[in-house]
Parts: structure tokens; sequence; C-alpha cells
């Protein structure tokens, strides 16, 4: 099966720029995961969709951070507008259902650097 | 809340030698527990998790409640073990995942 889909894979910007993340999540999965990765720790989850509702933003500083799940597929994250310490990877996961016994999978990741 | 700390930040083990990777956590309910690994240049992905009771790779994790751990081990390192780590905790009924900051482990030949 085709796995998680993530573009871009690599953005440069700088601090106050505007920038968008896209995901396409593996066919079928109803949930879907949008992960922060700063150099040297875990993945922090920011925002979790069940279809194409929200199960969890508790993390998201949603000052500058939104994400939205249109027709319970594809999947955009934006940040506006960007500070340096926004500089991370940015990974999509999705799973079958939700519930932690099924298995995340995820996508290659976005890795932004902010200037 | 949910946490999950990994004291050893890296790891390095000669080949055929014991290994054991170290997850300690909090967690006011009954945890799900996982081990995630990422090896070079690859995705993230599922090593093993602790209600299968598998054995994934040659490796084993058990949940041990009372010292809140879920530590992996193998038997006998081999050289393509070496990749970053991480324990993962998840709420039963929400799904939500915490990760540890993830343990780097190389197997010298």
């Amino acid at each position: 099966e085709a796995g998680v889909a993530q573009s871009p894979r690599y953005k440069i910007i700088e601090k106050r720029q505007s920038v968008a993340f896209w995901c396409n999540p593996i066919s079928g999965h109803a949930t879907l995961y949008w992960y922060q990765q700063i150099l040297g720790q875990g993945p922090k989850l920011l925002i979790q969709f069940q279809n194409n509702g929200v199960v969890d933003d508790s993390q998201l500083p949603k000052d500058r951070f939104s994400a939205e799940r249109l027709k319970g597929v594809d999947s955009t994250l934006k940040i506006q507008p960007a500070k340096l310490e926004d500089s991370a990877v940015y990974l999509c996961a999705s799973s079958l259902v939700r519930g932690s016994s099924y298995e995340q999978y995820f996508g290659p990741g976005t890795r932004l650097t902010v200037t | 809340a949910q946490r999950v700390t990994q004291p050893e930040k890296l790891l390095s083990v000669f080949k055929g030698a014991p290994v054991e990777l170290k997850c300690n956590y909090s967690y006011s309910g009954s945890p799900e527990l996982f081990w995630y690994v990422q090896y070079s240049r690859q995705r993230l992905q599922l090593l093993l998790r602790h209600i299968s009771r598998e054995s994934i790779k040659g490796f084993t994790a058990d949940l041990n409640k009372g010292e809140t751990s879920f530590h992996l081990k193998k038997p006998f390192a081999q050289e393509e073990d070496s990749a970053m780590y991480y324990c993962a905790l998840s709420d039963f009924d929400a799904g939500k995942s915490t990760f540890g900051d993830g343990t780097t482990l190389t197997v010298k030949p």
C-alpha cells in the first residue's frame, strides 16, 4: 500500500513569513496526526483529526498555527507568522481508526528552517 | 499528564552483546506502550507494542507497572540494529501519543 505522503520535503523561510504543509494519509485511514519534532527531541503531537473533526489540539499554538482536514482525507498545517523556534521537522501520521492499539504510519516529514 | 523519559541519549554496544534501551513513564491511567524505530534515511515506524507481547527482530519489551518502565531488550545486537529508538505512551481512548526524546543506538562491529 502507498504510504503517507507529505510535501514539501524541505522549506526555508524568513521569520514572520507564512508556510503551509500538506499531508495525504493512507487511503481509508480515519485518524490523522500532525507532530512537531525539534532537533534532539521526540515528536510532539500538535493536532489529531478523526475524519474531518478535531479530536485533540491542546498543544497547537493557535495564535500562529492552524490545521484543517477537508473531506476527511488530505490535511494542511499552516504557520503564520513563523518564528525562529518553529524550525523543526513536521511529521504527519495516520492510523486506521482512533485508539492507541492501532499502529500509526508516519510520512517522511517536512524539514522547516526559519531564518 | 503523560510523560515518557528515555534517560540515555546515546548507547553504543558491540555486535553480539546484549542491549537494553530504557524507558520510564508516568501516566495516571492504564497505559499503552510502544517502541518506534527510525533507521537512517527512513521513516519512523512501529517496532513493537506491549499489548501484542510479540518479539520483533529479536527485540522484546516488558511492561513493568510497578516500576513504570518499558525497557527494550535484545540478547545479541546486530549492526543493522543501529538506529534511533523512541518509546511512546498512548491514552487508550483518545489515542493521544506522547513520545520520549529517543535513544541513538550504535552497534559496533
